[in-house]
């Protein structure tokens, strides 16, 4: 079955980075784009970016645009978000999603559990 | 940007009853939308996309309607699992969530 595993999250202060990780299983993830989705406490859901099944191209929300870098290694099945000068605004469970096809264009069909990012000094 | 708005913000029904929740898009998605359902501390689920296709697994009584810009999700018989919050969700431009809707126990 489907499963995508989120890790990396944690505390940390304005300004510096932190990079999440999303372990993919159960289908080719070499054949999926891929999403990050992030959802501030108690607040709606933000699609944050997007990557291409063969990582050649990638999209970004403008809120997040030169500061995140989504990327993917399909030997390792696992999509990251790097995320730099981060700031408070940046604080919200972060999930990865799998877009129905390879092109980031669609909707998400499965998610991961999510990692929650806490951005305070 | 396209903006999703759902309404209302929350809605009250019985057990049993029908429920019927609506998205409004700010220009036309065709039929490039999808609604998901979150349960509190847990991940959205993909309930309905093309507007009125189920999901794997989503029992019948989720049913989606609409084009263009304005949508309906309708669940026709509530149980107890399907208190939660909705959300609807285009991917004709980008993608962009409506605010959600939450279905409540009256």
């Amino acid at each position: 079955q489907v499963q995508l595993v989120e890790s990396g999250g944690g505390v940390v202060q304005p300004g510096r980075s932190l990079r999440l990780s999303c372990a993919a299983s159960g289908f080719t993830f070499s054949s999926y784009g891929m999403h990050w989705v992030r959802q501030a406490p108690g607040k709606g859901l933000e699609w944050v970016a997007d990557v291409w099944y063969d990582g050649s191209n990638k999209y970004y929300a403008d809120s997040v645009k030169g500061r995140f870098t989504i990327s993917r290694d399909n030997s390792k099945n696992t999509l990251y978000l790097q995320m730099n000068s981060l700031r408070a605004e940046d604080t919200a469970v972060y999930y990865c999603a799998r877009d129905e096809q390879g092109f980031g264009e669609l909707f998400f069909d499965y998610w991961g559990q999510g990692t929650l990012v806490t951005v305070s000094s | 940007e396209i903006v999703m708005t759902q309404s209302p913000a929350t809605l009250s029904v019985s057990p049993g009853e029908r429920a019927t929740l609506s998205c409004r898009a700010s220009q036309s998605v065709s039929s490039n939308l999808a609604w998901y359902q979150q349960k509190p501390g847990q991940a959205p689920r993909l309930l309905i996309y093309g507007a009125s296709t189920r999901a794997t697994g989503i029992p019948a009584r989720f049913s989606g309607s609409g084009s263009g810009t304005a949508f309906t999700l309708t669940i026709s018989s509530l149980q107890s699992e399907d208190f939660a919050v909705y959300y609807c969700q285009q991917y004709d431009n980008w993608h962009t969530f409506g605010q959600g809707t939450k279905l409540e126990i009256k």
